[in-house]
Protein backbone atom coordinates (compact mmCIF):
# COMPACT_ATOMS: atom_id res chain seq x y z
CA UNK A 1 0.00 0.00 0.00
CA UNK A 2 1.81 3.78 -1.23
CA UNK A 3 -1.63 5.80 0.29
CA UNK A 4 -4.26 5.84 2.73
CA UNK A 5 -7.29 3.42 1.99
CA UNK A 6 -10.61 3.53 3.67
CA UNK A 7 -13.18 0.49 3.16
CA UNK A 8 -15.89 0.52 2.79
CA UNK A 9 -16.36 3.59 0.80
CA UNK A 10 -20.19 3.84 2.16
CA UNK A 11 -22.08 2.19 4.59
CA UNK A 12 -26.11 2.09 5.70
CA UNK A 13 -26.55 0.38 9.19
CA UNK A 14 -29.50 0.14 11.13
CA UNK A 15 -29.69 1.86 14.43
CA UNK A 16 -28.55 0.51 16.95
CA UNK A 17 -26.33 -2.01 15.32
CA UNK A 18 -22.85 -1.92 15.67
CA UNK A 19 -20.11 -1.40 12.83
CA UNK A 20 -16.95 -1.00 11.96
CA UNK A 21 -14.67 0.27 8.80
CA UNK A 22 -10.82 0.00 8.09
CA UNK A 23 -8.32 2.22 7.71
CA UNK A 24 -4.97 0.97 5.91
CA UNK A 25 -1.66 2.68 5.54
CA UNK A 26 2.26 1.63 4.66
CA UNK A 27 3.07 -0.01 7.49
CA UNK A 28 6.92 0.68 7.01
CA UNK A 29 8.05 3.99 8.71
CA UNK A 30 4.71 4.25 10.47
CA UNK A 31 4.34 7.89 12.38
CA UNK A 32 0.61 8.43 13.75
CA UNK A 33 -3.07 7.56 12.39
CA UNK A 34 -5.72 10.13 13.01
CA UNK A 35 -9.22 9.82 13.21
CA UNK A 36 -11.25 12.53 12.13
CA UNK A 37 -15.68 12.79 11.65
CA UNK A 38 -16.85 14.73 9.03
CA UNK A 39 -20.91 15.72 9.47
CA UNK A 40 -22.47 16.95 6.36
CA UNK A 41 -22.65 21.08 6.11
CA UNK A 42 -19.63 21.37 8.72
CA UNK A 43 -15.57 20.43 8.77
CA UNK A 44 -13.84 17.53 10.08
CA UNK A 45 -13.39 17.05 13.60
CA UNK A 46 -10.56 14.91 15.77
CA UNK A 47 -11.66 11.82 17.15
CA UNK A 48 -8.24 9.98 17.81
CA UNK A 49 -4.38 9.94 17.14
CA UNK A 50 -2.75 7.06 17.67
CA UNK A 51 0.79 6.40 17.71
CA UNK A 52 1.56 3.30 19.21
CA UNK A 53 0.93 -0.65 17.68
CA UNK A 54 -1.76 -2.15 19.45
CA UNK A 55 -3.22 1.32 20.35
CA UNK A 56 -6.80 1.53 21.63
CA UNK A 57 -8.68 4.45 22.20
CA UNK A 58 -12.08 5.54 23.41
CA UNK A 59 -14.51 8.13 23.16
CA UNK A 60 -17.92 7.40 23.78
CA UNK A 61 -19.56 4.57 21.81
CA UNK A 62 -16.39 4.91 19.09
CA UNK A 63 -13.52 2.87 19.60
CA UNK A 64 -10.49 2.52 17.49
CA UNK A 65 -7.46 0.12 17.24
CA UNK A 66 -4.09 0.14 15.64
CA UNK A 67 -1.63 -2.26 14.17
CA UNK A 68 1.37 -0.80 12.46
CA UNK A 69 3.27 -3.89 11.58
CA UNK A 70 0.53 -4.94 9.36
CA UNK A 71 -0.71 -1.40 8.69
CA UNK A 72 -4.34 -0.81 9.44
CA UNK A 73 -6.86 1.05 12.08
CA UNK A 74 -10.14 -0.42 12.68
CA UNK A 75 -13.38 1.87 13.71
CA UNK A 76 -15.47 0.77 15.98
CA UNK A 77 -19.02 2.44 16.94
CA UNK A 78 -21.07 0.61 19.24
CA UNK A 79 -24.76 0.67 19.22
CA UNK A 80 -25.40 3.37 16.29
CA UNK A 81 -27.42 5.91 16.57
CA UNK A 82 -28.88 8.29 13.51
CA UNK A 83 -25.76 11.07 14.96
CA UNK A 84 -23.45 8.81 14.00
CA UNK A 85 -24.24 9.48 10.47
CA UNK A 86 -21.00 11.15 9.04
CA UNK A 87 -18.13 10.57 6.94
CA UNK A 88 -15.39 9.14 9.09
CA UNK A 89 -11.62 9.88 7.73
CA UNK A 90 -8.25 8.71 8.56
CA UNK A 91 -4.76 10.60 7.83
CA UNK A 92 -1.33 9.66 8.36
CA UNK A 93 2.15 11.53 7.22
CA UNK A 94 3.48 8.79 4.99
CA UNK A 95 6.00 10.75 3.19
CA UNK A 96 7.23 13.36 5.08
CA UNK A 97 7.08 14.31 8.60
CA UNK A 98 4.91 17.69 7.98
CA UNK A 99 2.50 15.91 5.50
CA UNK A 100 -0.73 14.26 6.51
CA UNK A 101 -2.50 12.25 2.89
CA UNK A 102 -5.93 11.37 3.94
CA UNK A 103 -8.18 8.55 2.59
CA UNK A 104 -11.58 9.29 0.84
CA UNK A 105 -13.38 8.62 3.62
CA UNK A 106 -15.66 5.97 4.44
CA UNK A 107 -19.83 7.92 4.55
CA UNK A 108 -21.56 6.07 7.20
CA UNK A 109 -25.15 6.49 7.12
CA UNK A 110 -27.80 5.32 9.98
CA UNK A 111 -31.38 4.05 9.27
CA UNK A 112 -34.22 4.71 12.02
CA UNK B 1 -12.20 31.40 21.32
CA UNK B 2 -12.60 31.69 17.86
CA UNK B 3 -10.21 28.86 16.70
CA UNK B 4 -9.96 28.50 12.99
CA UNK B 5 -12.05 31.09 10.58
CA UNK B 6 -12.17 30.79 7.28
CA UNK B 7 -13.71 33.84 4.68
CA UNK B 8 -15.54 34.24 2.90
CA UNK B 9 -17.66 31.08 2.95
CA UNK B 10 -18.73 31.00 -0.49
CA UNK B 11 -17.47 32.50 -3.58
CA UNK B 12 -18.20 32.47 -7.42
CA UNK B 13 -15.34 33.58 -9.89
CA UNK B 14 -15.05 34.25 -13.82
CA UNK B 15 -12.09 32.03 -15.28
CA UNK B 16 -9.19 34.31 -14.67
CA UNK B 17 -9.75 36.16 -11.95
CA UNK B 18 -7.67 35.98 -9.13
CA UNK B 19 -8.95 36.07 -5.14
CA UNK B 20 -7.21 35.41 -1.78
CA UNK B 21 -9.13 32.79 1.09
CA UNK B 22 -8.57 34.25 4.72
CA UNK B 23 -7.50 31.59 7.55
CA UNK B 24 -6.84 32.77 10.58
CA UNK B 25 -6.21 31.57 14.05
CA UNK B 26 -5.95 32.16 17.82
CA UNK B 27 -4.54 28.92 19.01
CA UNK B 28 -1.18 29.92 18.70
CA UNK B 29 -0.40 26.52 16.68
CA UNK B 30 2.47 26.83 14.45
CA UNK B 31 1.21 24.75 11.80
CA UNK B 32 -0.78 25.58 9.43
CA UNK B 33 -2.19 23.75 5.84
CA UNK B 34 -4.51 24.05 3.01
CA UNK B 35 -7.13 21.28 1.91
CA UNK B 36 -9.07 21.17 -0.82
CA UNK B 37 -11.58 18.43 -1.20
CA UNK B 38 -13.39 17.27 -4.01
CA UNK B 39 -16.44 14.35 -4.27
CA UNK B 40 -14.86 10.98 -3.82
CA UNK B 41 -11.63 11.74 -3.18
CA UNK B 42 -10.08 12.65 0.15
CA UNK B 43 -8.77 16.22 1.45
CA UNK B 44 -5.59 17.47 -0.68
CA UNK B 45 -3.13 19.24 0.87
CA UNK B 46 -2.29 22.67 -1.50
CA UNK B 47 0.29 23.53 1.13
CA UNK B 48 1.36 24.38 4.19
CA UNK B 49 3.27 26.01 6.74
CA UNK B 50 4.92 25.13 9.62
CA UNK B 51 5.57 28.82 11.11
CA UNK B 52 5.66 32.57 10.49
CA UNK B 53 7.65 33.05 7.76
CA UNK B 54 8.38 29.55 6.32
CA UNK B 55 5.70 27.83 3.49
CA UNK B 56 5.69 24.93 1.37
CA UNK B 57 3.93 23.24 -1.60
CA UNK B 58 2.33 19.86 -0.26
CA UNK B 59 0.23 17.62 -3.25
CA UNK B 60 -1.50 19.99 -5.54
CA UNK B 61 -0.13 23.45 -5.69
CA UNK B 62 -0.01 24.44 -9.18
CA UNK B 63 -2.00 27.39 -9.26
CA UNK B 64 -1.88 28.33 -5.58
CA UNK B 65 0.15 30.91 -3.55
CA UNK B 66 0.68 30.98 0.13
CA UNK B 67 2.63 33.54 2.33
CA UNK B 68 3.13 33.41 6.39
CA UNK B 69 4.02 36.80 7.66
CA UNK B 70 2.53 36.50 11.03
CA UNK B 71 1.30 33.11 13.29
CA UNK B 72 -2.43 33.63 13.30
CA UNK B 73 -2.71 34.14 9.15
CA UNK B 74 -2.21 31.66 6.20
CA UNK B 75 -4.38 33.54 3.30
CA UNK B 76 -3.97 31.16 -0.20
CA UNK B 77 -4.49 33.15 -3.47
CA UNK B 78 -5.66 32.27 -6.39
CA UNK B 79 -3.37 33.47 -9.50
CA UNK B 80 -5.94 33.31 -11.99
CA UNK B 81 -8.81 31.39 -11.22
CA UNK B 82 -9.34 27.84 -13.79
CA UNK B 83 -13.03 25.44 -13.44
CA UNK B 84 -10.59 22.78 -12.16
CA UNK B 85 -10.15 25.04 -8.89
CA UNK B 86 -14.12 24.58 -8.16
CA UNK B 87 -13.93 22.51 -4.57
CA UNK B 88 -14.20 23.29 -1.14
CA UNK B 89 -11.37 24.65 0.66
CA UNK B 90 -10.45 23.82 4.65
CA UNK B 91 -7.88 25.45 6.36
CA UNK B 92 -6.65 23.89 9.65
CA UNK B 93 -3.88 24.56 12.59
CA UNK B 94 -2.64 22.35 14.59
CA UNK B 95 0.77 22.59 17.25
CA UNK B 96 2.41 20.33 15.12
CA UNK B 97 1.64 18.35 11.97
CA UNK B 98 2.05 14.82 12.53
CA UNK B 99 1.15 14.14 16.20
CA UNK B 100 -1.34 16.72 17.06
CA UNK B 101 -5.15 17.42 16.49
CA UNK B 102 -5.67 19.32 13.49
CA UNK B 103 -8.56 22.03 13.88
CA UNK B 104 -10.35 23.00 11.04
CA UNK B 105 -11.87 25.94 9.79
CA UNK B 106 -15.76 25.95 8.34
CA UNK B 107 -14.76 25.67 4.63
CA UNK B 108 -14.87 28.33 1.49
CA UNK B 109 -17.37 26.56 -0.93
CA UNK B 110 -15.84 28.42 -4.60
CA UNK B 111 -17.10 27.93 -7.61
CA UNK B 112 -15.34 29.11 -10.96
CA UNK B 113 -17.16 29.40 -14.01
Amino acid sequence: ILNVEQSPQSLHVQEGDSTNFTCSFPSSNFYALHWYRWETAKSPEALFVMTLNGDEKKKGRISATLNTKEGYSYLYIKGSQPEDSATYLCASPLYSNYQLIWGAGTKLIIKP
Amino acid sequence: NAGVTQTPKFQVLKTGQSMTLQCAQDMNHEYMSWYRQDPGMGLRLIHYSVGAGITDQGEVPNGYNVSRSTTEDFPLRLLSAAPSQTSVYFCASSYGPEQDTQYFGPGTRLTVL
